[in-house]
């Protein structure tokens, strides 16, 4: 079964710190990886995205890796910052639009 | 370059009635997606459409329905309205869409649904 599973479910950290999220899936054929941010009330905007052949892909303070060989990727935020506050969504896709699948996110809160 | 814009933001409808939700893309891109968000399911996919055609489909009853015209504008129907199909109703598009889906994909705000 296609699956994307995402750690931790919430995680709370101070503004300044670093931070990595987790996605773990199953999907196969694999085709990308993408990241999401999603503010509260909001649509999600797209971090990176990744094919089978990158390993990390950065975007300002988010860096995104890849292990297609576990099925496993990271997104690592450094020097947190309040607006980071929000939901962090995986998603992987297959080779066909019906093996889209989105993980089920991780709400970050950085307090100050 | 404005950006994905959806109507309405907020609706409520009764259980039976049906609703039309509305999206204009951003302008050049020809691949509409929609997307139904909940507390319990996260976001899935619904379908998504290209030059006016339905291209590629999610697991989602035939209540489900949609459409692209000419200029790239989409909408989204759901017929006999269930408790259920609360949800938060994302549309985002991209220029090409292509099956790899490598286009980075621009969300609009959604549109909350309410069934009551």
């Amino acid at each position: 079964k296609n699956q994307v599973e995402q750690s931790p479910q919430s995680l709370i950290i101070l503004e300044g710190k670093n931070c990595t999220l987790q996605c773990n899936y199953t999907v196969s054929p694999f085709s990308n990886l993408r990241w999401y941010k999603q503010d509260t009330g909001r649509g999600p905007v797209s971090l990176t995205i990744m094919t089978f052949s990158e390993n990390t892909k950065s975007n300002g303070r988010y860096t995104a890796t890849l292990d297609a060989d576990t099925k496993q990727s990271s997104l690592h935020i450094t020097a947190s910052q309040l607006s980071d506050s929000a939901s962090y969504i995986c998603v992987v896709s297959g080779t066909s639009y019906d093996k889209v699948i989105f993980g089920p996110g991780t709400s970050l809160s950085v307090i100050p | 370059k404005a950006g994905v814009t959806q109507t309405p933001r907020y609706l409520i409808k009764t259980r039976g009635q049906q609703v039309t939700l509305s999206c204009s893309p951003i302008s050049g891109h020809r691949s509409v997606s929609w997307y139904q968000q909940t507390p319990g399911q996260g976001l899935q996919f619904l379908f998504e459409y290209f030059s006016e055609t339905q291209r590629n489909k999610g697991n989602f009853p035939g209540r489900f329905s949609g459409r692209q015209f000419s200029n790239s504008r989409s909408e989204m129907n759901v017929s006999t309205l269930e408790l259920g199909d609360s949800a938060l109703y994302l549309c985002a598009s991209s220029s090409s869409g292509s099956l790899g889906w490598l286009d980075t994909q621009y969300f609009g705000p959604g549109t909350r649904l309410t069934v009551l």
